[in-house]
């Protein structure tokens, strides 16, 4: 059994400023790390996933994050911010083992809120 | 190619119906995904399907059934509809339905129970 705990339920940060959501994990088997952004009244879509390879993994809109293996960590960071980035952010992981049968595993999200 | 379609958008029922929803995964796509997102406790897996077979299902009684068609097209069942089945039900799919795939989400439907 996966769980993944995102640390912050909301995260206010000025525009043009980085932002870092923290993601940490916890699971008896290996497993694939993804991060998806939710835009009020829509479906999740995809930011970036690791599955194996570097540890810096870069996705759309000009996120990335690090795979932390001895940490158990995956944390989204980007540079400088914009408004059209606020939304909800889920951290989530596959069970290698499993396959894709057991579906993604998600924290709880984390709203990221851009000031102007 | 057109995305994860879901219908209805939006649905109110009262305790006691039943409900079904439908999901319509992008063309090629054999693996379709159920999740149920509430407040509460966030996003739960529901049941995954594949080649018209469930091959997993997650933590949820069994008032909530599934099936998949030859064409991938998917619906969910929930019988009995409490209270506490009020949110949002959201599919995914995914083309080969490994653990790697990236797994594309329709808009979902947002069911209330009254």
């Amino acid at each position: 059994a996966q769980s993944v705990t995102q640390l912050d339920s909301q995260v206010p940060v000025f525009e043009e400023a980085p932002v870092e959501l923290r993601c940490n994990y916890s699971s008896s088997v290996s497993v694939y790390l993804f991060w998806y952004v939710q835009y009020p009244n829509q479906g999740l879509q995809l930011l970036l996933k690791y599955l194996s390879g570097s540890t810096l993994v870069k996705g759309i809109n000009g996120f990335e994050a690090e795979f932390n293996k001895s940490q158990t960590s995956f944390h989204l960071r980007k540079p400088s911010v914009h408004i059209s980035d606020t939304a909800e952010y889920f951290c989530a992981v596959s069970d290698m083992v499993g396959g894709g049968a057991d579906g993604l595993t998600f924290g709880k999200g984390t709203h990221l809120i851009i000031q102007p | 190619k057109a995305g994860v379609t879901q219908t209805p958008r939006y649905l109110i029922k009262t305790r006691g119906q039943q409900v079904t929803l439908s999901c319509s995964p992008i063309s090629g796509h054999r693996s379709v995904s159920w999740y149920q997102q509430t407040p509460g406790q966030g996003l739960q897996f529901l049941f995954e399907y594949f080649s018209e077979t469930q091959r997993n299902k997650g933590n949820f009684p069994g008032r909530f059934s599934g099936r998949q068609f030859s064409n991938s097209r998917s619906e969910m069942n929930v019988s009995t509809l409490e209270l506490g089945d009020s949110a949002l039900y959201l599919c995914a799919s995914s083309s080969s339905g490994s653990s790697t795939d990236t797994q594309y989400f329709g808009p979902g439907t947002r069911l209330t129970v009254l």
